[in-house]
């Protein structure tokens, strides 16, 4: 039984540029949700996706955009780069939207440099 | 304002110690998690606590809910180099504003 996969593990970007980001949800499991974890700090809730759409989200500008494709995977789309986004990004899985029961992936480390 | 404060932030103990932390909060919530989190991986879910006053055990750890649901608490007995590692506690801030997470109480058991 797979569990989350995120890809990359790792990612070096510009100022300036865009990014995107891979989750593949563990198996039966239909709604995704994005966080960022600074270095030292804990997860930071950035959204959710379900059936598609983004159904909650966190304290984030709209630069951070996702996606949910028809097969429940989903993709975390950061534009026009800062060096304050460089960060962990965690792909967290769930069976409906809420959060009692949720599975990590191992994370996508993101340089800004 | 952080909405889960977690202490101590950091912890270093010899193995055999009983250790406690601790998450709290001025809001109430529905439910609280526990995570645990290695260097390069992702958290993984300990446990959930959900009614006030609640006791969880899994093993060596001891889960407590507070009775008002605004804090919660970590109890780990002969503490185990294993169980090295960055615990985390989490809780539905309601509404759309989905999981609010403390800033992690970092544990080191030294053999």
């Amino acid at each position: 039984d797979a569990g989350v996969t995120q890809s990359p593990t790792h990612l070096i970007k510009t100022r300036g540029q865009q990014v995107t980001l891979r989750c593949s949800p563990k198996s039966g499991h239909d709604t995704v949700s994005w966080y960022q974890q600074a270095l030292g700090q804990g997860p930071q809730f950035i959204f959710q996706y379900y059936e598609e759409e983004e159904r909650q989200r966190g304290n984030f500008p709209d630069r951070f955009s996702g996606h949910q494709f028809p097969n429940y995977s989903s993709e975390l789309n950061v534009n026009a780069l800062l060096l304050g986004d460089s960060a962990l990004y965690l792909c967290a899985s769930s069976l409906g939207t809420g959060f009692l029961e949720q599975y990590f992936g191992p994370g996508t480390r993101l340089t800004v440099t | 304002t952080q909405l889960l404060e977690q202490s101590p932030q950091f912890l270093s103990i010899q193995e055999g110690e009983n250790l406690t932390v601790y998450c709290n909060s001025s809001s109430v919530f529905s439910s609280l998690q526990w995570y645990r989190q290695e260097p390069g991986e992702g958290p993984v879910l300990l446990v959930t606590v959900v009614t006030g006053g609640e006791v969880k055990k899994l093993k060596r750890l001891t889960f407590q809910f507070g009775d008002a649901r605004k804090d919660s608490s970590l109890h780990i007995t002969a503490a185990q180099p294993g169980d090295t590692g960055l615990y985390l506690c989490a809780g539905p801030r309601g509404g759309a504003d989905g999981l609010t997470f403390g800033k992690g109480t970092h544990l080191i058991i030294q053999p």
